[in-house]
């Protein structure tokens, strides 16, 4: 039982655009979110998260925003660098056990020259 | 600040044997926790630990079990180890509150034979 999906596996976005990724997650009570980027043989790296209490966060080049009502987030990258190529991994967890994260299968995402 | 730590980074084991893992999570951070990360079920909550204590368990065998120091170093262990156990063990260290985000070490890359 996946509770958090990322349905594409893959991204291809050319410099300079905007890259979107996304995320569903099905239990109600997920109140925290995050997003992480991975590059092979390395950890996790904590890029942004939210709060189900708010809609949007901006960190620099990045934005998240979280429709509750979709039980969608999406992570926006603008502009695109060549440096973000690497895996994304959105994350989400409850209150009741806020330090048990649970990841989507990851988004590829190729920002080209 | 140094980041988290976990040693060793590669590991080759044989079939039956028992591993430990140890994981040195940020000065400050009071929780630690454990995931695994294979191609097939991506990356998975194993347990974490606040304060020397257990506060969640993921679905995995009794094989996996952890500890956690009154420094909150941490430690995994894997008994007699089956091939289904080769994988990336990420920890990730965090204040311990309520949301919040981790941070997670380079990971152990395990490989039983």
């Amino acid at each position: 039982d996946q509770q958090v999906k990322q349905n594409s596996p893959s991204l291809s976005v050319q410099e300079g655009r905007i890259s979107i990724l996304n995320c569903d997650y099905t239990n109600s009570m997920f109140d925290y979110f995050l997003w992480y980027k991975k590059y092979p043989a390395e950890g996790p790296t904590f890029l942004i998260s939210i709060s189900s209490i708010k809609d949007k966060n901006e960190d620099g080049r990045f934005t998240v925003f979280l429709n509750k009502s979709a039980k969608h987030l999406s992570l926006h990258i603008v502009p695109s660098q060549p440096g973000d190529s690497a895996v994304y991994f959105c994350a989400a967890s409850a209150l009741d056990s806020s330090y048990k994260l649970i990841f989507g299968s990851g988004t590829r995402l190729l920002v080209r020259p | 600040k140094a980041g988290v730590t976990q040693t060793p980074r590669y590991l080759i084991k044989t079939r039956g044997q028992q591993v430990t893992l140890s994981c040195s999570p940020i000065s400050g951070h009071r929780s630690v926790s454990w995931y695994q990360q294979t191609p097939g079920q991506g990356l998975q909550f194993l347990f974490e630990y606040f304060s020397e204590t257990q506060r969640n368990k993921g679905n995995f065998p009794g094989r996996f079990s952890g500890r956690q120091f009154s420094n909150s170093r941490s430690e995994m262990n894997v008994s007699t180890l089956e091939l289904g156990d080769s994988a990336l063990y990420l920890c990730a260290s965090s204040l311990g509150g309520q949301g919040g985000e981790q941070y997670f070490g380079p990971g152990t890359r395990l490989t039983v034979t």
